[in-house]
């Protein structure tokens, strides 16, 4: 199975901060990557699919980018709404596989 | 635009089995492929595995296997999830999930907890 590594972990940042999460694959994934928002007690919600493009209805301060194994997911001028997890998902293979989860937390 | 409705909260014993539900609305079902994802209390997303519209076939997460089934009933546009010989570390929130073309998972269920409590 891919397996997706995220980094970092936790994420301490300010309103207004520009955040950068680096999603990495322990194998070629091409640009079949997605990004998801998730708030305590919700479902996911996909901000960006194809590794860099924005979910309809998704704001444009989130942006992707990356191909083959490194990722990454920025959020320009945050805003208390963007304090959230982050997961990258692969759906490369028939088997999906979610990063571990980058948690952005208000400094 | 495709809904995903799931069915309530359940409580089971440890070795016990439970069939999770997911009523599809808006789409044919026989035309979607619905995934099952899982998030245990604090942790993170857990990919368990999808029932292929195109030929029926289901695709299982390899720590899974022998435990979980995947079935649909498309005379009722509704998929289900069972898990068995349920463990403690089974306890998690239950989602179903639909991809778009090329997407990642574009629409969501609203979630089912499962709790494995003696």
């Amino acid at each position: 199975d891919i397996q997706m590594t995220q980094s970092p972990s936790t994420l301490s940042a300010s309103v207004g901060d520009s955040v950068t999460i680096t999603c990495r694959a322990s194998q070629s994934i091409g640009n079949w990557l997605a990004w998801y928002q998730q708030k305590p007690g919700k479902a996911p919600n996909l901000l960006i699919y194809k590794a860099s493009t924005l979910e309809s209805g998704v704001s444009s301060r989130f942006s992707g980018s990356g191909s083959g194994t490194e990722f990454t997911l920025t959020i320009s001028s945050l805003q208390p709404d963007d304090f959230a997890t982050y997961y990258c998902q692969q759906y490369n293979s028939y088997s999906r596989t979610f990063g571990q989860g980058t948690k952005v937390e208000i400094k | 635009q495709v809904q995903l409705v799931q069915s309530g909260a359940e409580v089971k014993k440890p070795g016990a089995s439970v069939k999770v539900s997911c009523k599809v609305s808006g789409y044919s079902l026989s035309d979607l492929s619905i995934h099952w994802v899982r998030q245990a209390p604090g942790k993170g997303l857990e990919w368990m595995g999808v029932f292929d519209a195109e030929n029926g076939d289901t695709i299982y997460a390899q720590k899974l296997e022998g435990r979980v089934i995947m079935t649909e009933d498309t005379s009722i546009d509704t998929a289900y999830l069972e898990l068995s010989s349920l463990r403690s570390e089974d306890t998690a929130v239950y989602y179903c999930a639909t991809e778009g073309l090329h997407t990642g998972f574009e629409n969501w269920g609203q979630g089912t907890l499962v709790t494995v409590s003696s």
